[in-house]
């Protein structure tokens, strides 16, 4: 059974670009999560999506927006790129119950210069 | 508001020996659930344990074990036996089961090496 998989893998943007992050759950798998992990920070929830509806937020500006697709697969879009965007975003997923772990993917490595 | 507290940023413990890795947590809500997950160098979070907090006994799974004391708001890991591959960031984690508290939030998270 394929795991959580998370593309690209590195990205390195600009100050003021945008990027997009894929996410692809295990199969069968309704819910998706997104997590920012920075040094400073640590592991800090952006959202989570289950049926194609977001379920709950964090406290990031709306700058950071996500979607779910049909098939469960995920994206995150984070506009206006700023130096402080650099992180390590990981995608997990879950079957949907509040008591379920979460399997994550290894991450997408972001970059803003 | 939800919190996780490591307060341990590095332990040390040579193999084969027990380790106990710290995590205190403060919520309002009356039921949620307690996570450690483990992270290597490459990145990927991969789940250890689950303890559920009107769970009576305490959770194991293999070599891990979780000492829950629900007064005190502890979650201890504790893992036996420690092997060369356990060396890792921890981290504890949180989930409620209101609106506002149904997200997974992390402590700050404790590296532990493993010696030979």
């Amino acid at each position: 059974k394929a795991g959580v998989t998370q593309t690209p893998r590195y990205l390195i943007k600009t100050r003021g670009q945008q990027v997009t992050l894929s996410c692809s759950p295990i199969s069968g798998h309704r819910s998706v999560s997104w997590y920012q992990q920075t040094p400073g920070q640590g592991l800090q929830f952006l959202f989570e999506y289950f049926s194609e509806t977001q379920r709950n937020k964090g406290n990031f500006p709306g700058r950071f927006s996500g979607r779910q697709f049909s098939n469960s697969r995920s994206e995150m879009n984070v506009s206006t790129l700023e130096l402080g965007d650099s992180a390590l975003y990981l995608c997990a997923s879950s079957f949907g119950g509040d008591t379920e772990k979460l399997f994550f993917g290894s991450g997408t490595q972001l970059s803003v210069l | 508001a939800q919190k996780i507290t490591q307060t341990q940023p590095g332990m040390f413990v040579q193999e084969k020996e027990a380790v106990t890795l710290d995590c205190t947590y403060d919520t309002s809500d009356p039921s949620y659930g307690l996570f450690w997950y483990k992270q290597p160098s490459s990145g990927e979070m991969i789940f250890l344990i689950y303890q559920g907090s009107y769970d009576q006994q305490n959770a194991t799974e293999g070599r891990y074990s979780l000492n829950f004391q629900k007064a005190r708001k502890s979650a201890n890991l504790v893992i036996s036996a420690s092997q060369l591959g356990d060396s890792a960031m921890y981290f504890c984690a949180m989930r409620g089961r209101s609106y506002n508290t149904d997200k997974l939030i992390f402590g700050t998270g404790t590296r532990l090496q493993v010696f030979p």
